[in-house]
């Protein structure tokens, strides 16, 4: 039943590795989001695909590389992991790429790095 | 640029107390507005949503308005209960000639005591 799923849900890693995380929704969206969360609740958008395509490519190092193999999955891939990645990382769906309808959001992956 | 600028927490109530979270905003165009709900560990919900001036969304005893005038969209329930303790996000989203326009603010923290 769950919506919008993410995992893994805790990821904890060295300095200088490649991670992923996965991204599914089963709620038909054709829209779907990154988010960074940080250590003080502050969130920030990272990236949106809509059906497929980037649509939106925030201020992020070139690092984190998107990728959506159909509508239903975005996942984030993470190159040569620093110490300022860690973060609470939520993906998210919704009906439109517009903005009007609201967004879904998954539990969110907690990445520490050591 | 947009922004949405919300009332610092953190916020402690006594059950059944009244409760206000402020929530300003600044856009170019006609943004719709969102409030936004974290329980611990979890992610973000929908809480309640505007989309034009003077709409006012509810949901769980929560309520608030879309001022244009004041550009602000406070949120206020008039009787908190201890379930009620969570992180509140206030949020704008604005579709323009340049693309989506997504904003969260801070996020104040709630929580009622018995």
């Amino acid at each position: 039943d769950t919506a919008v799923s993410q995992t893994p849900k805790y990821l904890v890693t060295q300095m200088g590795n490649d991670k992923s995380i996965k991204c599914e929704q089963n709620l038909g969206h054709d829209t779907m989001y990154w988010y960074k969360q940080d250590s003080k609740k502050f969130l920030k958008i990272m990236f949106s695909y809509n059906n497929k395509e980037l649509i939106i490519n925030e201020t992020v190092p070139n690092r984190f590389s998107p990728k959506s193999p159909d509508k239903a999955h975005l996942n984030l891939h993470i190159n040569s992991l620093e110490l300022g990645d860690s973060a609470v990382y939520f993906c998210a769906s919704s009906q439109d790429y517009q903005g009007y309808q609201p967004q879904h959001f998954g539990d969110g992956t907690r990445l520490s790095i050591l | 640029g947009d922004s949405v600028t919300q009332m610092e927490g953190p916020v402690t109530l006594s059950e059944e107390a009244f409760l206000t979270i402020n929530c300003t905003y600044t856009a170019t165009g006609y943004p719709s507005l969102f409030w936004y709900v974290q329980y611990p560990g979890e992610g973000l919900q929908l809480l309640l949503k505007a989309t034009k001036a003077d709409d006012k969304g509810s949901n769980k005893g929560f309520e608030a308005t879309y001022r244009k005038e004041t550009t602000s969209f406070h949120l206020e329930k008039g009787s908190v209960q201890v379930s009620d303790s969570a992180v509140y996000f206030c949020a704008l989203s604005e579709w323009t000639n340049t693309g989506n326009q997504f904003y969260f603010g801070t996020g104040t923290s709630l929580t009622v005591i018995p």
